[in-house]
């Protein structure tokens, strides 16, 4: 079964930055692109970021494009985000998802900007 | 910058149809995806590529595409199919996009 589990959230300032994972288990890492796509409170899905398998190609949604870096490690079966700038607008339950005919997952984890 | 456009909303009694439509200019050429979303869980995938179902879901979901809008029916809606549904798909660029959600309510 295919499981992402995602940590690194948390409450940080205005301006702070946040580095979130998300560790993947139950399928073959290095073959798939993945994502971050992140859910304000009461609000709807917005994808943040992808990369695909080697980390030659990372696309960003344009309000966080300078702000935000995606990246792998396949060694260790890991997707990452930093998170630098963060404003209040970026607090949202953050998840992580495997791209492969429709999106699998994780649970997510809670970032809370607010001074 | 691409959008894809939902109903806010849909109310079905129980055991009727549920049919949820997602518009969008890119979808001629790109698949959409939907997602189910219960309160305070993840977003699962009910459809994929337009009209395909993951194993495990059940075969009252299904989907269809005509032109620019494709559409998610629930047929014999049941009491725990109450939640809210996402249809996706690529833009452009490359990169994803969601609707806005359609919180579908069972009456």
């Amino acid at each position: 079964d295919v499981q992402l589990m995602e940590s690194g959230g948390g409450l940080v300032q205005p301006g702070g930055s946040l580095r979130l994972s998300c560790a993947a288990s139950g399928f073959t890492f290095n073959i798939y692109s993945m994502s971050w796509v992140r859910q304000a409170p009461g609000k709807g899905l917005e994808w943040v970021a992808n990369i695909n398998q080697l980390s030659d190609k990372k696309i960003y949604v344009d309000s966080v494009k300078g702000r935000f870096t995606i990246s792998r490690d396949n060694a260790k079966n890991s997707l990452y985000l930093q998170m630098n700038s963060l404003r209040v607008e970026d607090t949202a339950v953050y998840y992580c998802a495997r791209n492969h005919n429709g999106w699998s997952w994780g649970q997510g984890t809670l970032v809370t900007v607010s001074s | 910058s691409y959008e894809l456009t939902q109903p806010p909303s849909v109310s079905v009694s129980p055991g009727q149809t549920a049919r949820i439509t997602c518009s969008g200019d890119g979808l001629p050429k790109q698949y959409a995806y939907w997602y189910q979303q219960k309160p305070g869980q993840a977003p699962v995938l009910v459809i994929y590529k337009d009209t395909e179902r993951p194993s495990g879901i059940p075969d009252r979901f299904s989907g269809s595409t005509s032109g620019t809008k494709v559409t998610l029916t629930i047929s014999g809606v049941q009491a725990e199919d109450e939640a809210d549904y996402y249809c996706q798909s690529v833009d452009s660029s490359g990169g994803y996009v969601f609707g806005i959600g359609t919180k579908v309510t069972v009456l």
